[in-house]
């Protein structure tokens, strides 16, 4: 079954901590995205890569850190420089080089983070 | 500023009843249109689409309009389930970009 899949599901952090969340996709998208969901706000981009080791800072990308080494692979390392890092993180990939009629997002199941 | 809007934070619609989510917008570069139904502790699904060319697309219960004169798109659900009951996002794009902007999302409670 072709999808993303995201761990942990859940996590929590002590201030001060780096963490990491990981994020693996076997559909051959070549475009992959982080995402923060917090209530009552939409989802705001954190990063984006379109090509391996290549990535681009969406709308808040501050206190964040991303990585594209490989294709079906884009972790998330939230820094302790990250304000308020309690949220659900959401990660998603989509297909390259195609017009945006078919630039469908395809999401995982997501991450809670808690900072404690 | 909010470049997507969904001004209705909830809606309650009785079972059977045609449920109607609202999505403003503000770029008028934006030509790309999605819907998204999320539950939970779940990653968003996708639902349908419209492209700026069209101003109807329909998939089963669901069908999207768009007036682009007025920015304004609305998902209409008919009939409404109770399975319908979830949390809907509305983003929008360009034709040449590779980033959505999502809305910040209408609760439907379709009660049974």
């Amino acid at each position: 079954d072709g999808g993303i899949t995201q761990s942990p599901k859940y996590l929590f952090r002590k201030e001060g901590q780096n963490v990491t969340l990981s994020c693996e996709q076997n559909l051959n998208h070549d475009a992959m995205y982080w995402y923060r969901q917090d209530p009552g706000q939409g989802l705001r981009l954190i990063y984006y890569s379109q090509i391996v080791n290549d990535f681009q800072k969406g709308d808040i990308a501050e206190g964040y850190s991303v990585s594209r080494e490989k294709k079906e692979s884009f972790p998330l390392t939230v820094t302790s420089a990250q304000k308020n890092p309690t949220a659900f993180y959401l990660c998603a990939s989509s297909s390259q080089g195609e017009l945006a009629g078919a630039n469908v997002l395809t999401f995982g199941a997501g991450s809670r983070l808690t900072v404690l | 500023d909010q470049q997507v809007k969904q001004n209705s934070p909830s809606l309650s619609v009785q079972e059977g009843r045609i449920s109607i989510l609202n999505c403003d917008y503000t770029n008028s570069m934006f030509d790309y249109f999605l819907w998204y139904k999320k539950y939970p502790a779940e990653g968003p699904t996708f639902l349908i689409s419209i492209s700026s060319i069209k101003d109807k697309n329909e998939d089963g219960r669901f069908t999207v309009f768009l007036n682009k004169s007025a920015k304004h798109l609305s998902l209409h659900i008919v009939p409404s389930q109770p399975g319908d009951s979830a949390v809907y996002f509305c983003a929008a794009g360009d034709n040449y970009g590779q980033n959505f902007v999502f809305g910040p999302g209408t609760r439907l409670s379709v009660l049974p």
